[in-house]
């Protein structure tokens, strides 16, 4: 049973628009989230990270945004540029960074 | 800051040797060190979480007999594939923490072949 859902296995946008990343989650004991990037053949970068205390972080193009009743979150980036085409991983832990569990990633591409 | 490195990229090995992994943090103590693998257009699968001095934890499904992880060091954390069969073939992954952060910071990654 996943635990941590990223229904969108790929997306495609066009450069300078924005693009939206989603995850869904299950456990509702879950505290602390991060979004991954990842590069084929290489391990994962660590992109941004929301806490559940928060419902909106932002880091110069990348916004996370999380609804805890929805048990949702999402990860915006504007603008796209054609080097953030890479698979997008998030992640979700409780007890405040034990153990992440990962998502099954979404491919982004954007397009020039 | 905040470097993981990983020791070989690549590596191919016949079935039934073993083959071991190196996983380092070059700029910071790493309590804690995570060993994940990845399957083809798959997500990334925790193996075991090891503290410094400490015996690994591994998760449910993993045989802790053939995949043998040492973290000798605040520093150094080795995966041992033993007795490597071509179904291990995947690519192996670690990531490290420090101390009270939550961040874990990814190595490159190690592919296996197994033959």
């Amino acid at each position: 049973d996943q635990q941590v859902k990223q229904n969108s296995p790929s997306l495609s946008v066009q450069e300078g628009r924005i693009s939206i990343l989603n995850c869904d989650y299950t456990n509702s004991m879950f505290d602390y989230f991060l979004w991954y990037k990842k590069y084929p053949a290489e391990g994962p970068t660590f992109l941004i990270s929301i806490s559940s205390i928060k419902d909106k972080n932002e880091d110069g193009r990348f916004t996370v945004f999380l609804n805890k009743s929805a048990k949702h979150l999402s990860l915006h980036i504007v603008p796209s540029q054609p080097g953030d085409s890479a698979v997008y991983f998030c992640a979700a832990s409780y007890n405040y960074g034990q153990n992440f569990v990962f998502g099954p990633g979404t491919r982004l591409s954007v397009l020039p | 800051g905040a470097v993981v490195s990983q020791h070989p990229s690549w590596v191919i090995c016949k079935s039934g040797t073993s083959v071991k992994i190196e996983c380092r943090s070059l700029d910071f103590q790493a309590t804690t060190m995570f060993w994940y693998r990845q399957f083809p257009k798959q997500s990334l699968m925790l193996m075991a979480t090891s503290n410094e001095g400490s015996k690994a934890t591994y998760e449910q499904g993993v045989e802790k007999d053939k995949f043998l992880i040492n973290h000798a060091s605040l520093t150094l954390s080795t995966l041992t594939v033993t007795s490597a069969h071509p179904e291990d073939s995947s690519f192996y992954i670690c990531s490290a923490r420090t101390g009270g952060y939550v961040v874990q910071y990814f190595g490159p990654g190690t592919r296996l072949t197994v033959t």
